[in-house]
């Protein structure tokens, strides 16, 4: 199984660039990289979701690089409101669509 | 208005005792899913589901049954058998189960032993 490792913890000011780095070494070769946000009491929320190179939607950009070891997760200007727990997700690739949730990176925004 | 709905929001269990935990979806989805997240965790799967009454179990089965008798319903049950069921409890749901296909999270129920 794909293991991720993040950072435990970020702290940002408000209308900054945050990037969040997650580290995925023993990623297969049909495995998608995932990204959810999730706020205190609530189910995670799809952000975004790439295989390579980069992709963007309205919320955010990810950026894979060739060997896709790794993905950072950037969210441009961010606000108070971003202040939530990232995870960062390679899914187990026997394609039964089982998520591997790590402890996730806890971004502070502050104003 | 379409989503994941789970009820109740909070549950409270006696010891001993069996709670059944309800998650519907009107996504159309064929897979579900239902995770523990302990506090400042991530989620583990308990139970999952690719089809209509067909499950499998995740990586902490234990102490904890489920059914898919129809399509837009995947109820847990947490039995007596599970010694530490304090947690939130969140379902959700997918196109199918291919692992690129996105998750859909309902709100969550947050259970508690008396």
């Amino acid at each position: 199984l794909a293991k991720t490792t993040q950072p435990i913890s970020m702290d940002s000011y408000e209308g900054q660039e945050v990037n969040i780095t997650c580290s995925h070494n023993n990623i297969a070769t049909n495995d998608y990289i995932t990204w959810y946000q999730q706020f205190p009491s609530q189910g995670p929320r799809f952000i975004i979701q790439g295989y390579k190179t980069k992709v963007t939607n309205e919320v955010a950009s990810l950026f894979i690089p060739a060997d896709r070891k790794s993905s950072t997760l950037s969210l441009p200007r961010v606000s108070l409101s971003d202040t939530a727990v990232y995870y960062c997700l390679v899914a187990d690739s026997s394609n039964t669509g089982k998520l591997i949730f790590g402890q996730g990176t806890t971004l502070q925004v502050k104003p | 208005d379409g989503g994941i709905t789970q009820s109740p929001k909070y549950l409270f269990r006696k010891e001993g005792q069996n709670v059944t935990l309800s998650c519907e979806q009107n996504l159309n989805h064929d897979a579900m899913y239902w995770y523990r997240q302990d506090p400042g965790q991530g989620l583990r799967l308990i139970y999952y589901s690719q089809i209509v009454n067909d499950f499998q179990k995740g990586d902490i089965a234990e102490g904890y049954s489920v059914s898919r008798e129809k399509k837009e319903s995947f109820p847990l049950t947490v039995t007596s058998a599970q010694k530490n069921p304090t947690a939130f409890y969140l379902c959700a749901s997918s196109i199918s189960s291919g692992d690129q296909e996105t998750q859909y999270f309902g709100p969550g129920t947050r259970l508690l032993v008396l």
